[in-house]
């Protein structure tokens, strides 16, 4: 299975702290993006990391890439309150565009 | 501006019954995607539609399933027959194009099957 899978489960931090989400997989791939969902909601896209980049920012966003390790990891930087959601990785299969989403990290970040 | 916006946003439905869901992109693009997020579980591929063909498919997207872009600017799932394990999220995305393939999804469609 190509899906990746994040972990912790959850997180509940407080405002203003850092959080840090972490995502594996297990077979080659071209790209990794992170989506962030709010309850009931759609998925917004956050960044694309591709497999020959090691880390990519945006924002208060920064996102490690390490292909040897098969592991990705998003960092949320000054959380606030609307930072709560709960957040993906989604791998390709290194063939086509379809991406493998895992079960994703819920974020609780306390006012 | 959503780059693709879907309809209907919730659409509720009798087991047995066909239901057709919308997908408007924005603007002209060549790659779309369905995925389905049943409540609680993860996001799963159902199907990608490349220049008005089925590229990919998953073992979800049975033969219940369809796809077509039947204007060339629409993109609708058909469900022939739903089932209540059909109740779910439906998101279609798109390809954003160009070098980069960042996949943008629309809202969703909440599906419900009594």
């Amino acid at each position: 299975s190509q899906q990746g899978e994040e972990d912790p489960q959850a997180l509940s931090i407080q405002e203003g702290e850092n959080a840090t989400m972490n995502c594996s997989y297990k077979t080659s791939i071209n790209n990794l993006q992170w989506y962030r969902q709010n309850s009931g909601r759609g998925l917004v896209h956050l960044i694309l990391i591709r497999s020959n980049e090691r880390e990519k920012h945006s924002g208060r966003l920064r996102v490690t890439l390490d292909t040897s390790k098969k592991s990705s990891s998003l960092l949320i930087t000054a959380s606030r309150a609307a930072d709560t959601a709960s957040y993906f990785c989604a791998t390709d299969a290194g063939t086509g565009n379809q991406f493998y989403f895992g079960t994703g990290t819920s974020l609780t970040v306390i006012p | 501006e959503p780059e693709v916006t879907q309809t209907p946003s919730h659409q509720v439905t009798q087991m047995g019954q066909e239901v057709i869901l919308r997908c408007v992109p924005i603007s002209n693009h060549l790659y779309f995607y369905w995925y389905r997020q049943i409540l609680g579980q993860k996001v799963e591929f159902l199907v990608s539609f490349y220049n008005n063909e089925i590229s990919e498919k998953s073992e979800i997207f049975d033969d219940q399933f369809s796809v077509e872009r039947p204007d060339g600017s629409n993109f609708t799932l058909k469900i022939r027959s739903t089932k209540l394990e059909d109740s779910a999220m439906y998101f279609c995305a798109i390809l954003r194009g160009g070098l980069s393939n960042e996949q943008f999804f629309g809202p969703g469609t909440r599906l419900t099957v009594l």
